[in-house]
C-alpha cells in the first residue's frame, strides 16, 4: 500500500496568510492520481482538488495544488477564516486508496 | 445529495445495517464508497461498490457487507458481529473514477455508530 505522510501535522497561521501543506508518498502516485479534501469541526470532508492539481466545483481560486510523483502541495494563497481546519490527501493511482494523517491548520 | 441513515447504538456482537440514499444524480452511473473515520482521527476507506462489482479494502474484508438497492438508489453497510472497536463515525460517498481507482467528489453528512456495553 503507498503511505501518504502530511507535514505538518499541525499548522499555525493568521488570516491573510499563506498556507503550505505537504503530502509525501512512499512510492510515486500513478498519473499524479492525488485529491485534497478540507474537513472542518464536526461536517464531511469536502472534495478541493484532484489529479493533483484540478480544482473541484465551487472552490474558490485561493486553494491551488501542484506536484508529482511522491511530492505534493495544497497552497491556499490568502486563508480566511472558514479555512481553518483539517486537510486530508489521498492517492488513487494504486489500489487500494489511501489518506494522509492529515494536517490541522490552525488559527495563530 | 447523499442521505444518511440516523445514529445508532449497539453491544458488542450485535448486527447493525446503516444505509445511504442517493438523489439529484443517477445513481447507476457512480459507485459509491464507505469511509470510516474514529473520533479524532483519520480517513480510512473500506470498500466500494458499483454496478460491476463490490470491492473491500483489505482492513475491512470479512468484517462488513456492502450491498445496493439500485431500485431505492440505496446502499447499505452491513456488520453482523459489533466490536467496540467499530465505535466510529461512517461516511458515504460517490466515487468519480473507477473500482480501482478513484476520489470522492460527493459525501453524506455521516452516521455515528456507537458499540458499547
Amino acid at each position: 500500500d503507498i503511505v501518504l505522510t502530511q507535514s505538518p501535522a499541525t499548522l499555525s497561521l493568521s488570516p491573510g496568510e499563506r498556507a503550505t501543506l505537504s503530502c509525501g508518498a512512499s512510492q510515486s502516485v500513478s498519473a499524479n492520481y492525488l485529491a485534497w479534501y478540507q474537513q472542518r469541526p464536526g461536517l464531511a470532508p469536502r472534495l478541493l482538488i484532484f489529479d493533483a492539481s484540478t480544482r473541484a466545483t465551487d472552490i474558490p481560486d485561493r486553494f491551488s495544488g501542484s506536484g508529482s510523483g511522491t511530492d505534493f502541495t495544497l497552497t491556499i494563497s490568502r486563508l480566511e477564516s472558514e479555512d481553518f481546519a483539517v486537510y486530508y490527501c489521498q492517492q488513487y493511482g494504486s489500489s487500494p486508496v489511501t489518506f494522509g494523517q492529515g494536517t490541522k491548520l490552525e488559527i495563530k | 445529495q447523499l442521505v444518511q441513515s440516523g445514529a445508532e447504538v449497539r453491544k458488542p456482537g450485535e448486527s447493525l445495517k446503516i444505509s445511504c440514499k442517493a438523489s439529484g444524480y443517477s445513481f447507476v452511473n457512480y459507485g459509491i464508497g464507505w469511509v470510516r473515520q474514529v473520533a479524532g482521527k483519520g480517513l480510512e476507506c473500506m470498500g466500494v461498490i458499483s454496478l460491476s462489482e463490490t470491492r473491500y479494502s483489505p482492513s475491512f474484508q470479512g468484517q462488513i457487507t456492502i450491498a445496493a438497492d439500485n431500485s431505492h438508489n440505496t446502499v447499505y453497510l452491513q456488520w453482523s458481529n459489533l466490536q467496540a472497536s467499530d465505535t466510529a463515525m461512517y461516511y458515504c460517498a460517490r466515487l468519480l473514477g473507477d473500482d480501482y481507482s478513484y476520489f470522492f467528489d460527493l459525501w453524506g453528512r455521516g452516521t455515528l455508530v456507537t458499540v458499547s456495553s
